[in-house]
């Protein structure tokens, strides 16, 4: 398996502090938003997702913000991790909740 | 559970040939998508299936890409003639409806067309 995108935005962040990843999604249809994360070497992983009826939603160490207003979206990891060091994708739903829209990533580097 | 899987991770072929991508579902899932990934234009849907059947194939670039679910546990991708702007990964994922439409995603086959 491998991971593409070399040039992407990066967030850099020292390890225990807490990370913030910000998306702009296009369709103000859009009523389903996932967040994926991306390993090197891996396909992306599903890590939490927030309908267009709810502002939060929380998981084990993260925190999806969703503000329809704006079509903005947010993912917060507490505590950042080495093992979080990966790109992370914004996906938003187009006709029903099997069509993505996938946003261009974030690369998350953890420093120790 | 395996996850998905996918073959070949690697493929290299030179430009005109055919190139066929496999994948395998999780067992029980109901939908079945193949996406491709490239640094231009990022992670795009193809086409997916629902219980073997192609819903949505307005992804796919041209003509020469073609996608087949013979059955449930198995699908295909298949490109020909292959082009080098074709490189890329290519992912095949799936997902349940009974699961949250949770889409699980394979490790991706890499082409490469010289």
């Amino acid at each position: 398996g491998e991971s593409v995108g070399l040039h992407l935005p990066t967030l850099s962040v020292q390890e225990g502090d807490n990370s913030i990843i910000n998306c702009a999604y296009s369709n103000s249809a859009s009523d389903y938003f996932i967040w994926y994360k991306q390993e090197s070497g891996k396909g992306p992983q599903f890590i939490i997702d927030i309908r267009s009826n709810m502002d939060k939603r929380q998981g084990q160490r993260v925190t999806v913000l969703l503000n329809k207003t704006v079509k903005h979206l947010s993912l917060q990891i507490a505590a950042t991790q080495p093992g979080d060091s990966a790109v992370y994708f914004c996906a938003e739903n187009i006709g029903g909740y099997n069509k993505l829209i996938f946003g261009a990533g974030t690369r998350l580097a953890v420093h120790p | 559970d395996a996850g998905v899987i996918q073959s070949p991770r690697h493929e290299v072929t030179e430009m005109g040939q055919e190139v066929t991508l496999r994948c395998k579902p999780i067992s029980g899932h109901d939908y079945l998508f193949w996406y491709r990934q490239t640094m231009m234009r990022g992670l795009e849907l193809l086409i997916y299936f629902n219980n073997n059947v192609p819903i949505d194939d307005s992804g796919m670039p041209e003509d020469r890409f073609s996608a087949k679910m013979p059955n449930a546990s198995f699908s295909t991708l298949k490109i020909q003639p292959s082009e080098p702007r074709d490189s890329a990964v290519y992912f095949c994922a799936s997902s349940s409806h009974r699961a949250n439409y949770e889409q699980y995603f394979g490790p991706g086959t890499r082409l490469t067309v010289t």
